[in-house]
């Protein structure tokens, strides 16, 4: 079984400092684990996706995101949050030779002036 | 990157109609398509695997008397929610997968907002 625990619901940062989302999986393969970020009435669009190569993953926006398996998380940071980046973001886990997506229950990131 | 297009993006209907939603990956082809439900300011809750020239896979407890599902070629998946009432009211989103590997990219329709009155 597989599961992902975004901790925190909401943050709220101010333009310009940095942004740090939390996620912690669980599964019982190697997984793939993605971020995605859903504006309001909007689809998902992909932000960055681990796939067991390099524990350090960029994605787009500036995001990236670093897989940490002792610690069982792939938290999302940036450096400098941008009003544009106001949105709401879900952590994602599929296990190794699956392809069904877990999705955590999602972070509202508000970015303040 | 690849595209995912669904359709209607807004639909509102009465009591008792049926409904289709269209979900088409217009430059790949995708066996496996997926469709998920969202409540107001909540996750994404999978409803059923649609698997083309197959009968869809739904998760526990969705009805699939009530969410038909049909996968009838590689790029075009519908669901259809039958006999709506106001509790299908929701927003439904499809998905697929360029190739079936777990550490492929899933693509994500726009959404339908389904309003039921």
């Amino acid at each position: 079984a597989q599961s992902v625990t975004q901790l925190d619901s909401h943050v709220s940062v101010s333009e310009g400092t940095p942004v740090l989302l939390r996620c912690n999986y669980s599964s019982s393969y190697s997984p793939s684990l993605f971020w995605y970020v859903q504006h309001p009435n909007k689809g998902l669009q992909l932000l960055l996706k681990y796939t067991s190569a390099a524990t350090l993953v960029k994605g787009i926006n500036g995001f990236e995101a670093e897989f940490k398996k002792s610690e069982t998380s792939f938290h999302l940071t940036k450096p400098s949050a941008h009003m544009s980046d106001a949105a709401e973001y879900f952590c994602v886990v599929t296990p190794g030779g699956g392809n069904k997506l877990t999705f955590g229950t999602g972070t509202q990131l508000k970015v303040e002036l | 990157g690849a595209v995912v297009s669904q359709h209607p993006s807004r639909v509102i209907c009465k009591s008792g109609t049926s409904v289709k939603i269209e979900c088409r990956s217009l430059d790949f082809q995708a066996t496996t398509m997926f469709w998920y439900r969202q409540f107001p300011k909540q996750s994404l809750m999978l409803m059923a695997t649609s698997n083309e020239g197959s009968k869809a896979t739904y998760e526990q407890g969705v009805e699939k008397d009530k969410f038909l599902i049909n996968h009838a070629s590689l790029t075009l998946s519908t669901l259809t929610v039958t006999s709506a009432h106001p509790e299908d009211s929701s927003f439904y989103i499809c998905s697929a997968r360029e190739g079936g590997a777990a550490n492929t990219e899933a693509f994500f329709g726009q959404g339908t907002r389904l309003t039921v009155v």
